[in-house]
């Protein structure tokens, strides 16, 4: 069985430049989740989907952060601008049953 | 918002060595969840338990689900060199409609050879 894929893996930008990323999670998995980690944290929960509908994104900044999962497969987690305290992994997960969640290998991005 | 906390941050052991670490929360669990991140990978499941008092082993690993429903332990035996990597405690909160997980910041094992 093939694990939730994520690209880039690396990524160095620009302050105020843009960046996406791409997420594509296990075959038949509903819920679809985008963490935050910066260096010496665990995980911080952005946004989670069901299908392609939001659940919760109460902690995604909105103002510069947005999130998409058209047809309830694959999601992208785009940047717009960034700024230096963006530098962190960012990691999507994949769940069929609450709490079981299987995590790709996630995006490194650094912000100069 | 619920609040885990991790001990030790670090730890440095010899090949060989069992080695112990703990969560804590503030609120109750009614899950807890042992992850391991390997570097440049993404966490991966080692343990869940979901009633209080429960003992559950995998492998060398053993995780144990406090009574209080506010801690949780993991214990590794015999470490061996691919023990190495972050440990984290996770257990679920729900916020709204949704049901998500809360990570701990991680305790970091170093195994000396």
């Amino acid at each position: 069985e093939a694990g939730v894929a994520q690209s880039p893996r690396y990524k160095i930008i620009e302050k105020r430049q843009s960046v996406a990323f791409w997420c594509n999670p296990i075959s038949g998995h509903a819920t679809l989740y985008w963490y935050q980690q910066i260096l010496g944290q665990g995980p911080k929960l952005l946004i989670q989907f069901q299908n392609n509908g939001v659940v919760d994104d109460s902690q995604l900044p909105k103002d510069r952060f947005s999130a998409e999962r058209l047809k309830g497969v694959d999601s992208t987690l785009k940047i717009q601008p960034a700024k230096l305290e963006d530098s962190a992994v960012y990691l999507c997960a994949s769940s069929l049953v609450p709490d079981t969640q299987y995590f790709g290998p996630g995006t490194r991005l650094t912000v100069l | 918002g619920q609040q885990l906390n991790q001990s030790p941050q670090s730890m440095f052991i010899q090949e060989g060595e069992d080695v112990s670490m703990n969560c804590t929360s503030s609120s109750i669990f009614n899950t807890w969840l042992w992850y391991k991140q390997d570097p440049g990978e993404g966490p991966v499941l080692l343990i869940a338990l979901y009633k209080a008092g429960e003992l559950t082993s995998n492998g060398r690993l053993t995780a144990q689900f406090g009574i209080t429903r506010k801690d949780s332990f993991l214990n590794i035996s015999a470490s061996i060199p691919s023990d190495v990597g972050i440990y984290f405690c996770a257990g679920p909160a729900s916020s709204g409609s949704a049901r998500q997980l809360t990570f701990g910041s991680g305790t970091q094992l170093t195994v000396l050879p």
